[in-house]
């Protein structure tokens, strides 16, 4: 069974700090995805990630994809409240995706 | 542009109740998929379809069934509802699944409690 561990679990932060969530696994992936959801809703793909040491920007968000194609993280500077929410990232497999169990991110003002 | 409908949002159901959670789609994408979400556990697969009249089961397929006689519709079946069923349940969609780029859409969910 493929695995994709995602560290820390929780994080609290005040408003303008920066964080780093990571996402890790034994298994090679042909590419990493990262998702946000809020309470309610479904997740919403953020970005895909495909070649190893691939990096992609989204405004404050910066998504790595590691060398090997096992692990990716996402580094958010200056979070701000409206980036509070469950962060997945999942990884593509023979056509399926494996989630992550998941970040959940509190910024606080 | 509705993409994926979930019905319905929330169900109560004793155990050994049976339900049909409903998915529809108006993207016209081959690939759909049955996700639950649990706390603290990220979403795991439970059926998946690559098209109509072809469906597969995913990581957790026990309990439940799942059919596909249409490109928009994939219901899921609860039989003889379970205390373990508790959870929420997601349907998504691709439109390929092999090219990496194709990022699944997700619906709202159905939170279902069994009790």
């Amino acid at each position: 069974t493929q695995l994709l561990e995602q560290s820390p679990q929780f994080l609290s932060i005040q408003e303008g700090e920066n964080l780093t969530v990571y996402c890790n696994s034994s298994s090679v992936f042909s590419s990493l995805q990262w998702y946000r959801q809020e309470p309610g809703e479904g997740p919403v793909l953020l970005v895909t990630v495909v070649t190893g040491g691939e990096v992609k920007k989204l405004k404050r968000l910066t998504f790595q994809f590691g060398d090997a194609r096992k692990d990716s993280s996402l580094h958010i500077t200056a979070a701000q409240p409206g980036d509070t929410g469950l962060y997945l990232c999942a990884g593509l497999n023979t056509g399926k995706l494996i989630f992550g169990q998941g970040t959940t991110l509190q910024v606080k003002p | 542009n509705a993409g994926v409908t979930q019905t319905p949002k929330f169900r109560i159901l004793k155990i050994g109740q049976s339900m049909t959670l409903q998915c529809t789609q108006d993207m016209n994408h081959n690939y759909m998929y049955w996700y639950r979400q649990d706390p603290g556990m990220g979403l795991k697969l439970i059926y998946y379809s690559v098209g109509a009249g072809i469906t597969d089961k995913g990581e957790v397929p026990n309990g439940y069934n799942v059919s596909r006689s249409t490109t928009e519709d994939f219901p899921l079946r609860l039989e003889l509802a379970a205390p373990s069923q508790t959870s929420v349940y997601f349907c998504a969609t691709s439109w390929g699944a092999r090219t990496a780029n194709y990022g699944y859409t997700f619906g709202s969910g159905t939170r279902l409690t069994v009790v």
